[in-house]
């Protein structure tokens, strides 16, 4: 039973540029929530997925955007990139339990 | 949401019990204590989750005093592989479906 995955693993991006990463859950879940991680830094909620609704949102600008499919999969959008966007971006999944589970993580960098 | 203060870095040597404070006095009612681990580049995992008293699992013991107010994570008898950063969050339970609230964790560094 594949966890948690994203892709890609790695992203370079230039300023003011769009982004899109991917997130496939864990079998089973269908809750997706989305992880900001700056260097040195515990990760930051920027919104959860659920019924293909965003369900929460945090305290994120609105050029952080996000979809999820009928497969429960999700997308995390980001425009007009700025310097600051340069993060590790965590994808998590759940289900009837309360635990989430993470993925490996896209490594972002804006140049 | 529950503020939590826990210690920046740990060391530790090898083969001994490592215990982790995490402060939380403005726990609510309905909040559950959760802590979760991290290795460089990865996500977080789940190590525990109590609401009172004490847990324990195959890796990890909880133990949480009448008040709720702190909580303690311990780790018996650590190896190198156990280097890493633990996050204590505080959270309502809720089906997966709350938001999860990071600090900056403690840093611990088991040495040989």
């Amino acid at each position: 039973d594949a966890g948690v995955t994203q892709s890609p693993t790695h992203l370079i991006k230039t300023r003011g540029q769009q982004v899109t990463l991917r997130c496939s859950p864990k079998s089973g879940h269908d809750t997706v929530s989305w992880y900001q991680q700056a260097l040195g830094q515990g990760p930051q909620f920027i919104f959860q997925y659920y019924e293909e609704e965003e369900r929460q949102r945090g305290n994120f600008p609105d050029r952080f955007s996000g979809h999820q499919f009928p497969n429960y999969s999700s997308e995390l959008n980001v425009n007009a990139l700025l310097l600051g966007d340069s993060a590790l971006y965590l994808c998590a999944s759940s289900g009837v339990t309360y635990e989430q589970y993470f993925g490996p993580g896209t490594r972002l960098t804006v140049t | 949401l529950a503020k939590t203060t826990q210690p920046i870095s740990m060391d530790s040597y090898e083969g001994q019990e490592v215990n982790i404070t995490c402060s939380h006095n403005n726990i609510a009612t309905n909040d559950y204590i959760t802590w979760y681990q991290q290795f460089p580049s990865q996500g977080p995992r789940f190590i525990i989750q109590g609401y009172k008293t004490k847990v324990t699992n195959e890796v990890a013991s909880l133990f949480i005093p009448a008040d709720r107010k702190s909580s303690t994570l311990s780790l018996p008898r650590v190896s190198l592989s156990d280097t890493a950063v633990y996050y204590c969050l505080v959270g309502d339970r809720g089906a997966g479906s709350y938001q999860l609230t990071f600090g900056k964790g403690t840093k611990l560094s088991v040495i040989p």
